[in-house]
């Protein structure tokens, strides 16, 4: 079964608005990653957050975990149309476990 | 360049004749890792390997083989392939508790 689920599924937003994308997981964890990934292509690592972390910045990124409620988000400020890809969280708790992803477009 | 080379990027077979798909990396990773990708499923995990001669099965284990005999190659072998397992596969590597490195992807077709 799958571990990380995000919410939505889908979202389309105009160039320069932020996206906002969720992930719930089912068990403890030791981290949690996000990964973008181009269409058909492979996944590309973009921020990872510890289990004893709330908030974590990285760029134009901001990801926060809640382990109480486990789960966690992704916010991606300032939109750009090349931010246009499928985003997946992967729970780590001795394996990963990835969710059926986000697909975000952003329109210019 | 820091990086986990996939072979074929792209392949149709028929059913039932083997095939290896090679999987190397070049960051002397102990963690390797195969996944195959279907449209609404997401990414599940076939086989991982904690370091040399040290394999597991993940979720979907059922039709495939793997083997570690050096650090950077994890081969992914299908003894007798069948349209069900025509998909889009990932290996990724990994060291510790940090982010995975993944390969390009193979896109493989069983007719």
């Amino acid at each position: 079964s799958q571990q990380g689920e995000e919410d939505p599924q889908a979202l389309s937003i105009q160039e320069g608005e932020n996206a906002t994308m969720n992930c719930s997981y089912k068990t403890s964890i030791n981290n949690l990653q996000w990964y973008r990934q181009n269409s058909g292509r492979g996944l590309v690592h973009l921020i990872l957050i510890r289990s004893n972390e709330r908030e974590k910045h990285s760029g134009r990124l901001r990801v926060t975990l809640d382990t109480s409620k486990k789960s966690s988000s992704l916010l991606i400020t300032a939109s750009r149309a090349a931010d246009t890809a499928s985003y997946f969280c992967a729970a780590n708790f001795n394996k990963f476990y990835f969710g059926s992803g986000t697909k975000l477009n952003v329109k210019p | 360049e820091a990086q986990v080379t996939q072979n074929p990027r792209y392949l149709i077979t028929v059913t039932g004749k083997k095939l290896t798909v090679t999987c190397s990396q070049n960051m002397n990773h102990e963690y390797m890792s195969w996944y195959r990708q279907d449209p609404g499923l997401g990414l599940r995990q076939i086989y991982y390997s904690m370091n040399v001669e040290v394999t597991d099965k993940g979720d979907v284990p059922e039709g495939y083989k793997v083997s570690r005999k050096e650090k950077r190659n994890f081969p992914l072998i299908l003894e007798s392939p069948s349209p069900n397992q025509t998909s889009l596969y990932f290996c990724a590597s990994g060291q510790g508790a940090n982010g995975y490195t993944f390969g390009s992807g193979t896109r493989l077709t069983v007719v």
